[in-house]
């Protein structure tokens, strides 16, 4: 059964860069058509689509943060990759990875709190 | 600010019904597919509904979907403590060119 765990340091500094790691476990990335994404939500707050790449390497970012945001894959380590630049305090969030066969999330990681003081 | 417009909260006694609507505009719920999510608090997100009504494996027929217009729909019989979550619907926006999710509601149990 695949499996999507979020891996990363838990505090970031003002103005330094966000970057988290999701690994696949159980499965293969190339296998299918699948989208593997970034989602965050802000303590007490509704879900955020961050963006999505494709396993070929192709990738697509929310609008609102395509200026600070790559994320990137490598399928022989069967993980993909955020990063997120010049973080302010409200990029404080837990950040999810998922993985999108369609325009739908079916597998979640866990989450991981990412917070920037102010 | 998000879209898609959810109640804040439904509530309902046990073994009873609550509706979950989600309003949205031609330019997202009126061009594709929605889909549902049940987030039981300090969890991750699960999926409930995709494709305006379909269910994955393992998810129970008590949930249920619907679309017309520019509006979805989840309605949940036969409610159960295990129920208490925030739903999350969500959708692509064509104007917005981006992934789009709701409000969120809260479902009490009473």
């Amino acid at each position: 059964q695949v499996q999507l765990q979020e891996s990363g340091p838990g505090l970031v500094m003002p103005s330094q860069t966000l970057s988290l790691t999701c690994t696949v476990s159980g499965g293969s990335m190339t296998t299918g058509y699948y989208y593997w994404s970034w989602i965050r939500q802000h303590p007490g707050k509704g879900l955020e689509w961050i963006g999505y790449v494709y396993h070929r390497g192709s990738a697509y970012y929310n609008p609102s943060l395509e200026s600070r945001v790559t994320i990137s894959v490598d399928t022989s380590k069967k993980q993909f990759y955020l990063r997120l630049t010049s973080v302010t305090a409200a990029d404080t969030a837990v950040y999810y990875c998922a993985r999108r066969p369609n325009w739908y999330f079916d597998l979640w990681g866990r989450g991981t709190l990412v917070t920037v003081p102010s | 600010q998000s879209v898609l417009t959810q109640p804040p909260s439904v509530s309902a006694a046990p073994g009873q019904k609550v509706t979950i609507s989600c309003s949205g505009s031609s330019s997202n719920i009126g061009e594709n597919y929605v889909s549902w999510y049940q987030q039981i608090p300090g969890t991750a997100p699960k999926l409930l509904i995709y494709d305006n009504s379909e269910r994955p494996s393992g998810i129970p027929d008590r949930f249920s979907g619907s679309k017309s217009g520019t509006s979805a729909t989840l309605d949940i019989t036969g409610l159960q403590s295990g129920d208490e979550a925030d739903y999350y619907c969500a959708t692509w926006d064509v104007s917005l060119n981006t992934g789009v999710f709701g409000t969120g509601t809260e479902v009490t149990v009473l």
